[in-house]
């Protein structure tokens, strides 16, 4: 299966533990997505990055969250110093390059966290 | 202002009848829109995406949209639908190029 992949598929953590995912793309995409979603919302978006690039920023991604993308590929996502509220469902996605704005992302099957 | 916004949190419908999920976009974001579905631990797969070239959409499991400029709609529907439909289904629109945004979404339950 050559789709997003993501690991942890689930992680639970004591609160103000850190916690890193990865997100490897599909191979031929350069744009990476890190999106958030908790219990009966939507994913909100987190950031993005071209190649290794990190273009934007949400304001939801406060001090306490950094990701990289080193060399173009795989990405992390950390989580520095947990709390309750860091819990939930975090997706990333990939796209191909050079497509227009009606190029659809690619979702892994995510990352659930449990902050305890 | 929501991007996209789905009217219904949860729609419910017996095996074999028609689905409609509702999603209207907001007329100040071009309609590069998308509708993706969402099983129980899983991400998002996509179902249809407006591309221009049709205001009909065709995508895949049977499901179609129809993109309608004066309503600012982006409806979702099924003819018939399946007990394996039962799922979530999120609207999304790609604006300031390349950042999807999603409504809030909607819990279809089909009853045999």
């Amino acid at each position: 299966d050559t789709g997003v992949s993501q690991n942890p598929r689930h992680k639970i953590t004591k609160r103000g533990q850190n916690v890193t995912f990865r997100c490897d793309p599909i191979s031929e995409h350069n744009r990476l997505y890190w999106y958030r979603q908790t219990l009966g919302q939507g994913p909100e978006f987190l950031t993005y990055f071209q190649n290794e690039a990190q273009l934007e920023k949400s304001r939801l991604l406060s001090d306490r969250f950094s990701a990289e993308r080193p060399k173009g590929s795989f990405s992390t996502l950390e989580i520095q110093r947990t709390e309750q509220g860091d819990s939930a469902m975090y997706l990333c996605a990939s796209s191909a390059p050079g497509g227009g704005m009606n190029t659809e992302a690619f979702f892994g099957q995510g990352t659930r966290l449990t902050v305890v | 202002a929501q991007s996209v916004t789905q009217l219904g949190s949860h729609v419910s419908v017996s095996e074999g009848a028609l689905v409609l999920l509702r999603c209207n976009y907001s007329s100040s974001v071009p309609p590069y829109l998308f509708w993706y579905v969402q099983y129980p631990n899983q991400g998002l797969q996509l179902l249809l995406k407006y591309t221009s070239a049709a205001t009909l959409v065709k995508g895949i499991n049977g499901f179609e949209a129809e993109f309608k400029k004066s309503e600012t709609s982006f409806h979702l529907t099924k003819p018939s639908a399946h007990m394996s439909d039962a799922a979530e289904y999120f609207c999304a629109v790609n604006r300031d190029f390349n950042k999807f945004y999603f409504g809030s979404g909607t819990k279809l339950n089909v009853k045999p």
